[in-house]
């Protein structure tokens, strides 16, 4: 069964503690993977896709990396404003067909 | 921004009752999504669209329909609804220059008592 697994559910760090969060997934013929950001009340807000193994992605504090069975989010001195909750999608053989990750709720403390 | 608006934005009703919820989009995306965020499950697809009048399902899709008679609107409907559709629901259409990259709508919070 195809599955996408995030961990961990929740991250408390202190502003400036850099961490990394991470997604697994057991899809076979990967197309892609997504991160995305969503804040309470709003809709997930899209950050990077990653299409191949030792793809590196990176915006501002984030960077998004790739291997074959897994991906990481990291996060480099992280702001209380990174404050959200973190998706990772993964897009397998069918091209409209995303499975979502349950999320991690990062919270930056000042 | 995609230009996604979703109504309502809230909505509370009672179990049985039909209930329609409508996005509409201004980018002209063909494609366009129906999502559902319970805790503990993240975002699962209920139904999608690839044009006018063409749907098919995802992997939530009982007890609900769909209709895209318009490229800018696309409805989800509940037939009867039900507790276990309580949840918050999400559409999304996808980026002009890659289809991968979902934007999703603020969202509408649904709940059937």
């Amino acid at each position: 069964e195809d599955q996408v697994t995030q961990s961990p559910e929740a991250l408390r760090l202190q502003e400036g503690e850099s961490s990394s969060l991470n997604c697994s997934y057991t899809v076979s013929g990967l197309r892609g993977l997504f991160w995305y950001r969503q804040d309470p009340g709003k809709g997930p807000e899209f950050l990077f896709t990653l299409y191949s193994a030792g793809e590196e992605k990176e915006k501002e504090r984030l960077k998004a990396t790739l291997t074959k069975k897994e991906s990481f989010l990291h996060i480099t001195a992280p702001k209380p404003e990174d404050s959200a909750t973190y998706l990772c999608a993964v897009q397998w053989s069918s091209a409209s067909k995303i499975i979502f990750g349950s999320g991690t709720r990062l919270s930056i403390r000042p | 921004d995609a230009g996604i608006t979703q109504s309502p934005r809230h909505k509370v009703t009672e179990t049985g009752t039909p209930v329609t919820l409508r996005c509409h989009q201004t980018e002209n995306h063909r494609y366009m999504y129906w999502y559902r965020q319970d805790p503990g499950h993240g975002l699962r697809l209920i139904h999608y669209s690839y044009g006018v009048k063409d749907t098919d399902k995802g992997e939530v899709s009982d007890g609900y329909s769909v209709s895209r008679s318009k490229t800018e609107d696309f409805l989800l409907t509940l037939e009867s609804a039900t507790s276990s559709q309580t949840s918050v629901y999400f559409c999304a259409t996808v980026s002009a220059t890659s289809y991968n990259e979902q934007f999703f709508g603020p969202g509408t919070r649904l709940t059937v008592l």
